[in-house]
């Protein structure tokens, strides 16, 4: 069965420093990959999906990246985290099946920027 | 994708019938409807799809308007454990896969 994890479940960090969070799937292989956010009392935003390794398309301008070195670990980054990147960071994954793609999320990850 | 539109929150008493609706008068013949909910400090977890029939599965019930301008998710039975941010999501066939997620209808389950 397939399983995905998200690390760590919650973090706080000072505006400025930077962050590293990390997704990975078990169980399915070439899965497409993605990061959400959700801010507090919003909906989620997608920020980042991937297709394959290296192939990172961006939904949202911001000082956040994501990277995709291994075919089932999705990384978000980073370099100087600001006060409004605080959220709940969600990864999810799905495999294409023709019109139908149900999308399955991790446990998510809640970052408190101070 | 096409945008839908839902009510902001609800109220149900558990062990009754609840109908969330979901408008989407522009959605095109391509589109599939899809729900999803999201309990509280959760990620979103599916629930079911459809295209133009009405779907069951042992979770909920679609039935979707003859025009597709409008569909009704019906959870036969609440329970507590029901209480989430239900989202209804249109996605075009062939896709990249993106799911557009809007406010949705936050769903309270009373004892």
């Amino acid at each position: 069965s397939q399983t995905i994890h998200q690390w760590p479940a919650t973090l706080v960090q000072p505006v400025g420093s930077p962050l590293s969070l990390e997704c990975t799937v078990e169980g399915t292989s070439n899965p497409n990959l993605y990061w959400y956010r959700q801010a507090a009392g919003r909906g989620l935003q997608l920020l980042f999906y991937s297709v394959g390794i290296g192939q990172i398309s961006s939904e949202v301008p911001q000082n956040l990246s994501a990277s995709r070195p291994q075919d089932r670990q999705f990384i978000l980054s980073s370099k100087k985290l600001l006060l409004s990147d605080s959220g709940f960071y969600l990864c999810a994954w799905s495999v294409e099946r023709g019109p139908y793609n149900e999308q399955f999320f991790g446990p998510g990850t809640r970052l408190t920027v101070l | 994708d096409a945008k839908t539109t839902q009510p902001n929150s609800m109220e149900s008493n558990e062990e009754e019938p609840v109908h969330l609706p979901c408008n989407h008068s522009t959605i095109s013949g391509t589109d599939y409807i899809h729900w999803y909910r999201q309990l509280p400090s959760q990620g979103p977890e599916y629930v079911i799809h459809g295209l133009t029939s009405n779907v069951n599965n042992r979770m909920a019930s679609l039935a979707i308007a003859e025009d597709r301008k409008s569909s009704t998710l019906i959870l036969h039975r609440a329970t507590l454990r029901d209480a989430a941010v239900y989202y209804c999501i249109l996605r075009e066939w062939g896709s990249q896969g993106n799911l557009i997620f809007g406010k949705g209808t936050k769903l309270s389950v009373k004892p």
